[in-house]
């Protein structure tokens, strides 16, 4: 069961522009939301959080954006660079500390 | 900022022969994970650790994958017999709320 789950497996940016990655959820016990970006053979890097009580988050060019209701939360990059090209994931915690991770999306910014 | 060490980075093996992988979390952390990435597949879950002992693990996670933390740093993965799609990257996590920490990864490749 994918309790995270993120339907675009890639999408394409031109440079500039904003690049909006989708994550959906099913579980609203999810205390946390974190998004990471991971290169090829490297391990996934912390990007930006977002707790449960908050709807929006903002670090410099990242800003993840919580809608409960929707059970929706989307990571925006403006402006999208060529070395933002990457797989990003999502993921969520529970109280429980049970942590659950989205199957990525692959972000190609074109320059 | 905190690290999370994996060692070796990359190893090669015969099919049905034993690897252990290893991992240096984060000292204060609490909770330890492994993942696998199969090379150009997603992230899985393999198990997650807590307080000594298997909190979680996946189907992937049979009786030919074991955890432990022997000495109180080192978390490891044991492969007992090792099967040709067993290769993919290895990586551990180190997870104190809300924040995650991967290691770099091991590079499994199985012969």
């Amino acid at each position: 069961d994918q309790q995270v789950k993120q339907n675009s497996p890639s999408l394409s940016v031109q440079e500039g522009r904003i690049s909006i990655l989708n994550c959906d959820y099913t579980n609203s016990m999810f205390d946390y939301f974190l998004w990471y970006k991971k290169y090829p053979a490297e391990g996934p890097t912390f990007l930006i959080s977002i707790s449960s009580i908050k709807d929006k988050n903002e670090d410099g060019r990242f800003t993840v954006f919580l809608n409960k209701s929707a059970k929706h939360l989307s990571l925006h990059i403006v402006p999208s660079q060529p070395g933002d090209s990457a797989v990003y994931f999502c993921a969520a915690i529970t109280g429980a500390n049970n942590l659950f991770f989205g199957t990525g999306t692959r972000l190609t910014v074109i320059p | 900022e905190p690290e999370v060490t994996q060692t070796p980075s990359h190893q090669v093996t015969q099919m049905g022969q034993e690897v252990i992988l290893r991992c240096v979390p984060i000292s204060n952390h609490l909770y330890f994970y492994w993942y696998r990435q199969i090379l150009g597949q997603k992230v899985e879950f393999l198990v997650s650790f807590y307080n000594n002992e298997i909190s979680e693990k996946s189907e992937i996670f049979d009786d030919q994958f074991s955890v432990e933390r022997p000495d109180g740093s080192n978390f490891t993965l044991k492969i007992r017999s090792t099967k040709l799609e067993d290769s993919a990257m290895y990586f551990c996590a180190s997870f104190r709320n809300p924040f995650v920490y991967f290691g770099p990864g091991t590079r499994l490749t199985v012969l």
